[in-house]
Formats: structure tokens, C-alpha cells, sequence
């Protein structure tokens, strides 16, 4: 597609649900990243891909958290069992490659409250 | 710990002020510098810097790099309502499992009145 896209936009889900966001990168593109904004914060590292293997998981924040990546395309980042301070934007970005030189863009973001 | 620090956190302008955002940081075998405009959710990409002393343009925007103090800037001129987001600094650093983290600064969220 023309940009980084995620579904769902938005989503309310009662505390101790499971949720999956999904991210669709840009055609091409290699290297896949997931970042969480809370509400008046910066953004938080979660996990890149390049390809479909996961070389760096170390901003996760529990095992609550986990993500995977087939066909070198859409990655699922899936929270079990969420709790109220998962709320928060989750952003994924896209670039042809990891590493310098290659421009990170964004999607819009999924927005996650949970009740 | 790595880490990006950037300044003024929050800003109030009007039409046609010039401002400059300050981004320092503090990060292991240091790659590139990019900044961010963020108005709503999605961050949008403005200039990546990896060398020293070099000035990127577009348009009213301009930024440079200082390897050796650790810092960059990003300069506005005229600025318009439409400038109003909030701008976000982040670096890239090199090495090990960690090629694909950007450390992100906590961003500076620029108002610019009519």
C-alpha cells in the first residue's frame, strides 16, 4: 500500500482481554517496528522485525506482550490479558531496511483503552 | 543508559516567529538523528542527520547536526498555525541487537498562535 496501515484505528476492550493490533508496512519494506505512546509520554521501543525474524524484543514490557511477523508483511502484535496501563497508542513504522540511511515512516496508530 | 533529551518541552509562538527546538543526547556508538512532526497520532518524517555541520532544507524548516557537542537543532521561520505538532528528536544507535531502536526524546510540542 501507498503507507504504513493499521487496524484497528481504535479499540475498547475490558480489562483481562486479549487484544491483537495488526500492522500492515509499505510494500517492500523489510524491516517492521512497533512503538507504544501513553498519554503526555515519548514513545516507547517494543520490538522490531527484519524479515520475519525479531533480533531485538527488548523494549516489551512483560510477557503479557508478544508480536510475530509472516511473509515479510503484516505483523500482529497480540496483548494477553490487558491491563488498565496498556493503554496507550501503538504505533508501527516501516522502512526498507534496518539500519542507517533508511527512513522509519509511521502509520497512523491503534488507540487502546482498556476499561 | 542511552538517552535523548529535548528542550523547550512546550512553546508558544506567533505567526511569523522564528523558533528553534533543541534536541542533546547521550547514546552508544551513535548512527543517525532523525526528527518527527506528530499532530495527531501517526509521526511524520522532516530530516535525518548523521553528519556533522551539514544543514538540511525543506522549505521554512532546517536542521544540523553537532557530533562533536551532541546535539542538533530544528529552526522554523514564519511560522504558521499550521507548524503547530509536536516535534520529535531520536537517534538511532549502532550495534548489536539494537539496530532498530530509536530512542525518542519526550518531544517538544510547539503552539503557534494566529
Amino acid at each position: 500500500g501507498a503507507g504504513v496501515s493499521q487496524s484497528p484505528s481504535n479499540k475498547v476492550t475490558e480489562k483481562g482481554k486479549d487484544v491483537e493490533l495488526r500492522c500492515d508496512p509499505i510494500s517492500g519494506h523489510t524491516a517492521l517496528y512497533w512503538y507504544r505512546q501513553r498519554l503526555g509520554q515519548g514513545l516507547e521501543f517494543l520490538i522490531y522485525f527484519q524479515g520475519n525474524s525479531a533480533p531485538d524484543k527488548s523494549g516489551l514490557p512483560s510477557d503479557r506482550f508478544s508480536a510475530e511477523r509472516t511473509g515479510e508483511s503484516v505483523s500482529t502484535l497480540t496483548i494477553q490479558r490487558t491491563q488498565q496501563e496498556d493503554s496507550a497508542v501503538y504505533l508501527c513504522a516501516s522502512s526498507l531496511s534496518a539500519g542507517v540511511g533508511y527512513t522509519i515512516y509511521f502509520g497512523e496508530g491503534s488507540w487502546l483503552t482498556v476499561v | 543508559e542511552d538517552k535523548v533529551v529535548q528542550s523547550p518541552l512546550s512553546l508558544v509562538v506567533h505567526e511569523g516567529d522564528t523558533v528553534t527546538l533543541n534536541c542533546s543526547y547521550e547514546v552508544t556508538n551513535f548512527r543517525s538523528l532523525l526528527w518527527y512532526k506528530q499532530e495527531k497520532k501517526a509521526p511524520t518524517f522532516l530530516f535525518m542527520l548523521t553528519s556533522s555541520g551539514i544543514e538540511k532544507k525543506s522549505g521554512r524548516l532546517s536542521s544540523i547536526l553537532d557530533k562533536k557537542e551532541l546535539f542538533s537543532i530544528l529552526n522554523i521561520t514564519a511560522t504558521q498555525t499550521g507548524d503547530s505538532a509536536v516535534y520529535l528528536c531520536a537517534v538511532e544507535a549502532r550495534g548489536g541487537g539494537s539496530q532498530g531502536n530509536l530512542i525518542f526524546g519526550k518531544g517538544t510540542k510547539l503552539s503557534v498562535k494566529p
